[in-house]
């Protein structure tokens, strides 16, 4: 399987700044990344696909890069409705497999 | 709008047979293109695909679960189950269903239900 690690596992910041984070794949697995928000006690929701496409109804706070083995989720201008977890998943290869997530909590 | 909502207990005890429905409205399960399945997530951790078919029969089963796991599918009724069986604490989690990433003319999406926490104890 293919391993997907997210770095920093929590991550503290304050309204307005700027935040970044990571996702490594174990393998090659082209631009196929999507990366989620999720807040207690809810599913999570999707934010981006394809590594760097907005999904419709996201903020445009909200963007993705990267191809390969290493993406990146970065948040312009951090909202309070923005803190959550976020999770990155590969749809490369079979079995789909997500990172442990990353806690972005308020400084 | 696709809606998936999961049902079952949310009691097991150990060494019993998890089983949990997921029943979905505004879209056919019957749509070979669609992946439908079931995700767990253990409390404060990460995310795991317990497994996922289509329905021209393709089926996934995640190995660590592989012996205790089945899918299966009633497309009259539009729904589909899990069972997980010889259940432990460890399968304590909450278990989502749903549709996954699918694309269409370039635009992706997704689908979940509200999860449905199962909790094993005797």
């Amino acid at each position: 399987d293919i391993q997907m690690t997210q770095s920093p596992s929590t991550l503290s910041a304050s309204v307005g700044d700027s935040v970044t984070i990571t996702c490594r794949a174990s393998q090659s697995i082209s631009g196929w990344l999507a990366w989620y928000q999720q807040k207690p006690g809810k599913a999570p929701k999707l934010l981006i696909y394809k590594a760097s496409s907005l999904k419709s109804g996201v903020p445009s706070r909200f963007s993705g890069s990267g191809s390969g083995t290493d993406f990146s989720l970065t948040i312009s201008s951090l909202q309070p409705d923005d803190f959550a977890t976020y999770f990155c998943q590969q749809y490369d290869t079979d079995p789909w497999t997500f990172g442990q997530g990353t806690n972005v909590e308020v400084k | 709008q696709v809606h998936l909502q999961e049902s079952g207990p949310g009691l097991v005890k150990p060494s019993q047979t998890l089983s949990l429905t997921c029943t979905v409205s505004g879209a056919s399960i019957n749509n070979g293109a669609y992946r439908w399945g079931w995700i767990r997530q253990h409390p404060g951790v990460g995310l795991e695909w317990i497994g996922y078919f289509y329905h021209n029969g393709a089926t996934y089963y995640n190995p660590s679960l592989k012996s205790r796991v089945s899918m299966s599918v009633d497309t009259a009724n539009n729904y589909f189950s899990l069972t997980l069986s010889s259940v432990t604490a460890a399968d304590t989690a909450v278990y989502f269903c749903a549709r996954g990433l699918y694309c269409a003319n370039g635009v992706c999406s997704d689908d979940w239900g509200q999860g449905a926490l199962v909790s094993v104890s005797s």
